[in-house]
């Protein structure tokens, strides 16, 4: 498959403390999407990054694209409950077909 | 209300039956997707369609099928060949082109038993 590879698969931390996940391409992406997949939910958008090197915000969540368009991340500052779930990244796969990372599973300790 | 409709949430199916899962969106879509979700494993693409009566294989398409003969309907059947149906499917569409979002449905939860 083309998946691309995304870390770590679990991520466990304290309410406050910070987290990110990464995804990594072996190829160069036209673009990049990301999702987020709540407790028994199903995935929603969360962002799409198209420029090299963009970085965009959304409140305590920050995203970016890396300057060779092979790699991003998610960190999110200060997590909160709210922020539990699974977060994945998408990349086109040709064939207008979207190819999911395995996700990154965040819990939350209050 | 816009969206993407999956029926039913839950189904029991004995070995050896076959079972259809409902997909139905009013969102103008060209293109839907069915995705199949494990644990550890992400989402996986079994069937995907751009257009109606045109589809194509995704990674994992043994063992289903699938119909797209009106535009806001795609269903999926999981055969009696799928050896280890049992997992969470999930229905989505998009306008066909580069770089649009994918919707999701609410999915459906499969249980051989």
């Amino acid at each position: 498959g083309q998946q691309v590879m995304q870390i770590p698969q679990y991520q466990h931390v304290q309410e406050g403390e910070d987290f990110t996940t990464y995804c990594n391409s072996s190829t160069t992406l036209s673009n990049i999407q990301w999702y987020k997949q709540r407790p028994g939910g199903h995935p929603v958008f969360l962002i799409q990054l198209v420029k090299s090197g963009e970085v965009k915000k959304q409140k305590r969540l920050t995203f970016q694209f890396g300057e060779a368009k092979k790699n991003s991340s998610l960190h999110i500052t200060a997590t909160q409950t709210t922020d539990v779930g699974t977060y994945f990244c998408a990349k086109e796969g040709g064939s207008e077909k979207l190819v999911f990372g395995k996700g990154t599973k965040l819990t939350v300790n209050p | 209300d816009g969206g993407i409709t999956q029926s039913p949430k839950y189904l029991f199916r004995k070995e050896g039956q076959n079972v259809t899962l409902s997909c139905e969106q009013n969102l103008n879509h060209d293109a839907m997707y069915w995705y199949r979700q494990d644990p550890g494993q992400g989402l996986r693409l079994i069937y995907y369609s751009q257009i109606v009566n045109d589809f194509q294989k995704g990674d994992i398409a043994e063992g289903y099928s699938v119909s797209r003969e009106k535009k806001e309907s795609f269903p999926l059947t999981v055969t009696s060949a799928q050896k280890n149906p049992t997992a969470f499917y999930l229905c989505a569409s998009t306008h066909r082109g580069s770089g649009n979002t994918i919707y999701f449905g609410e999915g459906s939860w499969l249980t051989v038993v």
